[in-house]
Order: structure tokens, then C-alpha cells, then sequence
């Protein structure tokens, strides 16, 4: 079945690059996701990049796809505290498939 | 402002009590789906529809019913609650084809007592 595995958190400085990695199993995803979850509210559409992509550039986001080792990860240049918060990654197949998340901490 | 509205934003329930989550969305949206939020498990796919008339069951239906008699509602009922749908609900809807991104509602906070 599908699964979609992250770890679960990542502490950095105010300033430094963030990078978030993900594994996926399936390798029918036609697309792959980051959204960003903040404290007591609903999940925010980051980025995406369609399965036949190796990278996509979006300001300060970079999304890198290995599709042979199924592979996902979301750099985030510059960190700022207000990118403190939860990352899911996701896989579309048949469904949309949701990673555990990934608890970033910016320190100041 | 469109996007997906979920009401109520908090609930607290007693055992065995019912209820329907509401979930709109005014964007003319095919698909919609309902997931469970639960602390370290990220998201559950709860039940979902491709279209008015057609729901199917996702990763953990046991517990909920939904219909779509409508492009744009999409309810989920708790016919018994049970401690164990202590949880955080959200509803999505996507068109159909395209990138297919996910617009999520703002949640529901359910506690069951």
C-alpha cells in the first residue's frame, strides 16, 4: 500500500537553509506535495512538483524529486522564525497520501 | 472569500451521541474528501467523493457515514461517538484532473467524552 514516511523534527537558525525529507513508496504518484500546517489552523498548499520533474524552484523553496529512490525533500533558503511550523509531504496516486509531518523550529 | 467552510470549529461530544460535521466549498469542486488529524500520524483519509452521488470508503471509515447529494456539500456523520474519534477533522476538495492541490477547510476539533 502507499506510505510516505518524514521525520518528525528539525531545529534550525534564523537564516540557515531548512531541507525536509520524505520517502514515498508508491511509485504510481503522479504528484507530490508540501503543505505547511501553522498552530491551531488548516493545512496551506506550499508546492508541488509533478512525478516527472527532478526539481522545481519557488522563491525561497526548492523541491528536489528522486523518483528512483522515491525520494522528496523541501529546501526552504533563509529561515525565518515564521516558517516555524509543520510539514507534511504528500503523494497523489489514487488518493492523497500524508506523511506524519515534520515539526521545523526556527531559533532566533 | 471561496474555499472550503467546515463548521462547527469545535465540538465536544458525549459517548454515544451523533453528529454531522458540514463541510461547503463554492469553488465547483468534483472531489471531496474528509481526514482525521491525530498528533505524530499526520492524515487519515476518512471517506471521499468524486462527484455528487459517489462516495467511497478511504483508510479509516469505520464509525462515519457521508453522502454528496450536492456539487457542493459534503457531510460527515458520527453515528455513535466513541472516544476514539477524538480527533481533528478537515475536509478537502480538488477538481478533478489538473495538479489536483487540495484546498482544506480550517478543521473541526472534536472531543468525545
Amino acid at each position: 500500500g502507499e506510505d510516505v514516511e518524514q521525520s518528525l523534527f528539525l531545529s534550525v537558525r534564523e537564516g540557515d537553509s531548512s531541507v525536509i525529507n520524505c520517502t514515498y513508496t508508491d511509485s504510481s504518484s503522479t504528484y507530490l506535495y508540501w503543505y505547511k500546517q501553522e498552530p491551531g489552523a488548516g493545512l496551506q498548499l506550499l508546492t508541488y512538483i509533478f512525478s516527472n520533474m527532478d526539481m522545481k524552484q519557488d522563491q525561497r523553496l526548492t523541491v528536489l524529486l528522486n523518483k528512483k529512490d522515491k525520494h522528496l525533500s523541501l529546501r526552504i533558503a533563509d529561515t525565518q522564525t515564521g516558517d516555524s511550523a509543520i510539514y507534511f509531504c504528500a503523494e497523489r496516486a489514487r488518493e492523497l497520501v500524508f506523511g506524519a509531518g515534520t515539526i521545523l523550529r526556527v531559533k532566533s | 472569500n471561496a474555499g472550503v467552510t467546515q463548521t462547527p470549529k469545535f465540538q465536544v461530544l458525549k459517548t454515544g451521541q451523533s453528529m454531522t460535521l458540514q463541510c461547503a466549498q463554492d469553488m465547483n469542486h468534483e472531489y471531496m474528501s474528509w481526514y482525521r488529524q491525530d498528533p505524530g500520524m499526520g492524515l487519515r483519509l476518512i471517506h471521499y467523493s468524486v462527484g455528487a452521488g459517489i462516495t467511497d470508503q478511504g483508510e479509516v471509515p469505520n464509525g462515519y457515514n457521508v453522502s454528496r447529494s450536492t456539487t457542493e456539500d459534503f457531510p460527515l456523520r458520527l453515528l455513535s461517538a466513541a472516544p476514539s474519534q477524538t480527533s481533528v477533522y478537515f475536509c478537502a476538495s480538488t477538481p478533478t484532473g489538473g495538479f489536483g492541490g487540495y484546498t482544506f477547510g480550517s478543521g473541526t476539533r472534536l472531543t468525545v467524552v
